[in-house]
């Protein structure tokens, strides 16, 4: 079974206005953490917010929050005023720990986002 | 304040041969992770290092391998490469196994097997 869901395989916004990418996630472990990346053509990875499970409030970090709702396993991406850069690949993952004190990111399928001016 | 630094961009390499990708976490992060991204699996859990020492590795053969310094740097090396290892590899650094938020990824090596 996939841990972390993305249903939309592609999306399109118009410019300036707001997107939510969904990301649904499923875990048994009371500590987690949730994130979401975008990864533009180059391949790059770049980190754009965090959640933990024990967060009570949403994360916010600048043009990006994230809406969690934990009793439903959701972690939805909101990005307000959407820019034509905004466009690229979104990728939910989820951090678990294993033994050892380690850890690993478990990712989504990914959204494509295409920004339309 | 630099980010993760990973190496070589770009290669090309032979089916059979064997290939060594480098990657220099942020300074003060001693965990390094790395993934492999392919268009068919999506992104898959390699190996996590903390202070030289693998902790968590994931479903792959033992061709793949890896190592970190002290320094942290961290080595992955994969031998008698198959076609189907083509891919995008990424290195991820966090200061330390517990950091709440902080894993940044760096721009990947881009491997082609021919």
């Amino acid at each position: 079974a996939q841990k972390i869901t993305q249903t939309q395989p592609g999306m399109f916004v118009q410019e300036k206005e707001a997107v939510t990418l969904d990301c649904t996630y499923d875990t048994s472990d009371p500590s987690y953490g949730l994130f979401w990346y975008k990864q533009p053509s180059s391949g790059e990875m770049i980190f754009l917010i965090y959640q933990g499970s024990y967060d009570q409030q949403n994360a916010t970090e600048g043009r990006y929050s994230l809406n969690f709702q934990k009793a439903r396993k959701s972690a939805n991406l909101v990005i307000s005023a959407s820019q034509l850069g905004d466009s690229a690949m979104y990728f939910c993952a989820m951090r678990e720990w294993s033994g050892a004190g380690s850890y690993q990111l478990t990712f989504g399928k990914g959204t494509k986002l295409s920004v339309i001016p | 304040k630099a980010g993760v630094t990973q190496t070589p961009r770009y290669l090309i390499k032979t089916r059979g041969q064997q290939v060594t990708l480098s990657c220099s976490p942020i300074s003060g992060h001693r965990s390094v992770s790395w993934y492999q991204q392919t268009p068919g699996q999506g992104l898959q859990f390699l190996f996590e290092y903390f202070s030289e020492t693998q902790r968590n590795k994931g479903n792959f053969p033992g061709r793949f391998s890896g190592r970190q310094f002290s320094n942290s740097r961290s080595e992955m090396n994969v031998s008698t490469l198959e076609l189907g290892d083509s891919a995008l590899y990424l290195c991820a650094s966090s200061r330390d196994s517990h950091s709440g938020n902080t894993i940044y990824f760096g721009e990947g090596s881009w491997l082609t097997v021919v």
